[in-house]
């Protein structure tokens, strides 16, 4: 399969946990996109990277989230401390490069008990 | 912040009619892509355009980049089962700077296909 992969589909964490969401691009893109989808809505964008890079993380909270894509191994949304409100879709994208059309994975579902 | 309003926000239609779906902004877009999202799945890349102007088939879809470069609408032909979800509008907002990678996304039009 070629397409973005993540995992894990669902994750389930406590209150005040840490949830590490893996995304391994298309073959060939090195541009990756996390977004967040609440039920009934939109994506919203959260944090663009490209290998090693930060480019934009504009929609990334200010506190508890970060991003990284290392030079070797997936990309990784990593949510410290867990609230509630963090229960979510969180999809990853890939391009080949920065405006071109991303394709998605199918997501991975945090809940928070 | 930047909003697209797209419209329908739902659908109830027959099998084998047509569908007509858009998006607007008060935002200038470089390019505008038209999304399928199944239930439990990712959003799955249905048409992208590029131009101001364009009008871009695949199969029964045609989608159109609108010439100001603020809106965009997505037409289905002959509806069919297969074809129920909620479908996003999204664009590369003409921002500069870093966000050229960033997509917006409309909040989704879901499709009802009776048979």
């Amino acid at each position: 399969n070629a397409g973005v992969m993540q995992n894990p589909r669902h994750l389930v964490r406590r209150r005040g946990q840490e949830a590490r969401l893996r995304c391994s691009p298309m073959k060939g893109h090195s541009h990756v996109y996390w977004y967040r989808q609440l039920p009934e809505e939109g994506l919203k964008f959260m944090v663009y990277l490209q290998k090693e890079n930060i480019i934009d993380e504009s929609g990334m909270p200010k506190e508890r989230f970060s991003a990284e894509f290392p030079k070797e191994g997936p990309s990784i949304l990593r949510i410290q401390q867990v609230v509630r409100g963090d229960s979510a879709a969180y999809f990853c994208a890939s391009s080949a490069a920065g405006a071109q059309p991303q394709h998605f994975g199918d997501g991975t579902r945090l809940s928070i008990l | 912040g930047q909003q697209l309003n797209q419209s329908p926000q739902s659908m109830f239609i027959q099998e084998g009619e047509d569908v007509s779906m858009n998006c607007t902004s008060s935002s200038i877009f470089n390019t505008w892509l038209w999304y399928k999202q199944d239930p439990g799945e990712g959003p799955v890349l249905l048409i992208a355009l590029y131009k101001a102007g364009e009008l871009t088939s695949n199969g029964r879809l045609t989608a159109q980049f609108g010439i100001t470069r603020k809106d965009s609408f997505l037409n289905i032909s002959a509806s069919i089962p297969s074809d129920v979800g909620i479908y996003f509008c999204a664009g590369h907002i003409n921002a500069g700077g870093t966000s050229y990678g960033k997509l917006t996304f409309g909040q989704g039009t879901i499709l009802t296909v009776h048979p």
